[in-house]
């Protein structure tokens, strides 16, 4: 599976947008770009995925990049229950693959 | 619907003693999976069963670590004898895979464990 780098941590004032890079250079084909998200003492709960596409559902966009070499998962309007670590994972779409979890980005929602 | 339960929440035990952790998965789901979550860092997969089959057992330390999946629903993860670094959160998914595509994984509270 390619690897993903994403920034360490965020911050973002309630009710604004969270746009959350992140970058996988090395990713081929066919691997999808999946996110997902630990809230505190939570285990991680699915967020969105996509392949090359722009995704939207009821939590949040994604939007990946022409060449496919990066992607930014964008919360329109953050509340402080999205206080969490974001996992950006590139994986095959196969029920034979694996996710592989990076530290992620902790995005802390301030009033 | 029921989400992925696991227990105990919480285990402190001492090195050298044994442990296990239990997962029931959400009722239908085919797959399930065990992740190993050292503080700081993301999960990291341990097994991954589909039914009652072994898929990915790779980064399982097979000499302290077993895990079993009888009759395909209920998961027990054992750790005998533990280490001091086995100290970590350990966290069951699920998800209705059946082999042809990734679906989502469902994540239990996970277990905490700490071995003194």
């Amino acid at each position: 599976d390619a690897k993903t780098t994403q920034p360490t941590s965020m911050d973002c004032a309630e009710g604004r947008a969270a746009n959350l890079p992140c970058n996988h250079s090395t990713i081929s084909g066919n691997e999808y770009v999946y996110w997902y998200r630990q809230i505190h003492s939570q285990g991680p709960q699915y967020i969105i995925h996509g392949l090359k596409n722009n995704e939207t559902n009821e939590m949040a966009s994604l939007i990946i990049t022409e060449d496919r070499k990066s992607s930014t998962l964008i919360l329109p309007h953050a509340t402080l229950r999205d206080t969490a670590v974001y996992y950006c994972i590139a994986a095959m779409n196969s029920g034979y693959s694996t996710l592989t979890f990076g530290k992620g980005t902790m995005l802390l929602v301030s009033p | 619907e029921a989400g992925v339960a696991q227990s105990p929440r919480y285990k402190i035990i001492e090195k050298r003693q044994s442990v296990a952790f239990w997962c029931n998965p959400i009722s239908g789901h085919a797959t399930l999976y065990w992740y190993q979550q050292i503080l700081g860092q993301g999960p990291k997969l341990l097994i991954q069963f589909q039914n009652n089959g072994v898929v990915d057992d790779s980064q399982l330390p097979k000499d302290r670590f077993s895990a079993e999946r009888l009759k395909g629903v209920d998961s027990t993860l054992k750790i005998q004898p533990a280490k001091l670094e086995d100290s970590a959160v350990y966290l069951c998914a699920s998800s209705l895979t059946s082999g042809g595509i990734q679906e989502t994984q469902y994540f239990g509270p996970g277990t905490r464990l700490l071995v003194l």
